[in-house]
């Protein structure tokens, strides 16, 4: 079935830098886009979330982009630190009336001091 | 904010046994409530998306006579694993949905079948 993916497994930053997570999805009926966080043995925190009739959104620290040309959503996080790493997942909404939920792979994120 | 309530957080259980994990909207009635599972160092998989006083719905794969849930009211969902066994070993997570698009997502179970 379709599924959301992302592309990058791993990433390594320095505490103070930038943080790039992308995401790619293959629904196209999708309309709701949501980024969680979730560390070491504990559920998924919402981080941000954006719809498809837009194609971007800012929260405090991160910002989510959406492209729907080519089916790409990537969470930038700002001044990243430590306390940012995580294992980091996007979400898709299947669209119309079908409000569960499809996870991509996750990107493991280490922020190093 | 919207709270969901996860129990037990940990639990090992023998081989055979049968366990139950309650899902609980504490101050928010969620009529929709969806369970997931997740293997180490993977994604969260949906299992069933479990809507109050009706069946569950259950993802492709998925046994509904080994992994029963209930959602008897508006406030609680409970799945049971039944006759476990060590490929069950997982960390089991609900979320409740709270409207519209909107979803809270419990703390997670960590059930450990020896």
């Amino acid at each position: 079935g379709e599924n959301v993916g992302l592309h990058l497994p791993t990433l390594s930053v320095q505490e103070g830098d930038n943080s790039i997570i992308n995401c790619a999805y293959s629904n196209s009926a999708s309309d709701y886009f949501i980024w969680y966080k979730q560390e070491s043995g504990k559920g998924p925190q919402f981080i941000i979330d954006i719809r498809s009739n837009m194609d971007k959104r800012q929260g405090q620290r991160v910002t989510v982009l959406l492209n729907k040309t080519v089916k790409h959503l990537s969470l930038q996080i700002a001044a990243t630190q430590p306390g940012d790493s995580a294992v980091y997942f996007c979400a898709e909404n299947g669209g119309g009336s079908n409000y569960k939920l499809t996870f991509g792979k996750g990107t493991l994120l280490t922020v190093n001091p | 904010g919207a709270v969901v309530s996860q129990h037990p957080s940990r639990v090992i259980c023998k081989s055979g046994t049968s366990v139950k994990i309650e899902c609980r909207s504490l101050d928010f009635q969620a009529t929709t409530m969806f369970w997931y599972r997740q293997f180490p160092k993977q994604s969260l998989m949906l299992m069933a998306t479990s809507n109050e006083g009706s069946k569950a719905t259950y993802e492709q794969g998925v046994e509904k006579d080994k992994f029963l849930i209930n959602h008897a009211s508006l406030t609680l969902s409970t799945l049971t694993v039944t006759s476990a066994h060590p490929e069950d070993s997982s960390f089991y997570i609900c979320s409740a949905g709270t409207g519209g698009t909107g979803y809270t997502f419990g703390s997670g179970t960590r059930l450990t079948v020896v």
